[in-house]
């Protein structure tokens, strides 16, 4: 499977400030996730990241708010916009590789929001 | 109701019995079904992948499918207090790409 790295592994952000998460693979890959798992919660989906057009968010997320970029096939980047104690949360980037619809996650980013 | 439900323990099973893992889901069109592992501080590890009704097994884990209950399982066979972790189970939306996550259950086993 593809290796995933995420940067940085964790923050600690003032509120009202924002944070840019980036998450690389070593090869190219078509799709490719943005997860957000709160403390003592399950994984829940922010966006597809899309090469080459705007991402695609889930109910409850917006584009201010998660702005991501994917700009080629092996590199994406999540926003954490105007920061909120709220928003304190593991941030992890999944993608999609084995042909099967099976996700394989990147090591997670811990933010905190004082 | 859930979209997917996971009953979250713990469940503590003693050294080598078999531990058994249920999850039930609600959106019947729902295709692809994946058994994560999350160690604390850890991000998800893929274990298993089914995608028919029946059994699939790899190593010491099998995963049961049964589509007409909408509930698939694990069971991990000869459980080792290095299988003690969170078990997250995942289900593919419609055939999405999108997977909804259960709350996952929180396995100890004991030695």
């Amino acid at each position: 499977s593809a290796v995933i790295s995420q940067k940085p592994s964790r923050d600690i952000c003032q509120r009202g400030t924002s944070l840019t998460i980036q998450c690389q693979v070593d090869s190219q890959v078509t799709m490719m996730f943005w997860y957000r798992q709160q403390p003592g919660q399950s994984l829940t989906l922010i966006a597809t990241a899309n090469q080459g057009s705007e991402a695609t968010y889930e109910s409850g997320f917006v584009i201010d708010k998660f702005p991501i970029s994917r700009p080629n096939l092996t590199f994406s980047t999540l926003t954490v916009s105007n920061m909120s104690p709220e928003d304190s949360s593991i941030y992890l980037c999944s993608v999609e590789t084995s042909g099967y619809n099976e996700q394989f996650f990147g090591p997670g980013t811990r933010l905190t929001v004082l | 109701q859930k979209e997917v439900e996971q009953n979250s323990g713990p469940l503590s099973v003693p050294e080598g019995a078999i531990a058994s893992l249920n999850c039930t889901y609600s959106d019947r069109v729902s295709q692809s079904f994946f058994w994560y592992r999350q160690y604390s501080g850890k991000s998800p590890e893929l274990i298993m992948s089914i995608y028919s009704n029946g059994d699939k097994e790899d190593g010491r884990f099998t995963a049961q499918l049964n589509k007409a209950s909408q509930y698939v399982s694990l069971l991990i066979r000869d459980s080792q207090p290095s299988d003690s972790a969170t078990y997250l189970c995942a289900v593919d939306k419609s055939g999405t790409y999108k997977y909804i996550f259960g709350t996952g259950t929180r396995l100890k086993v004991l030695a």
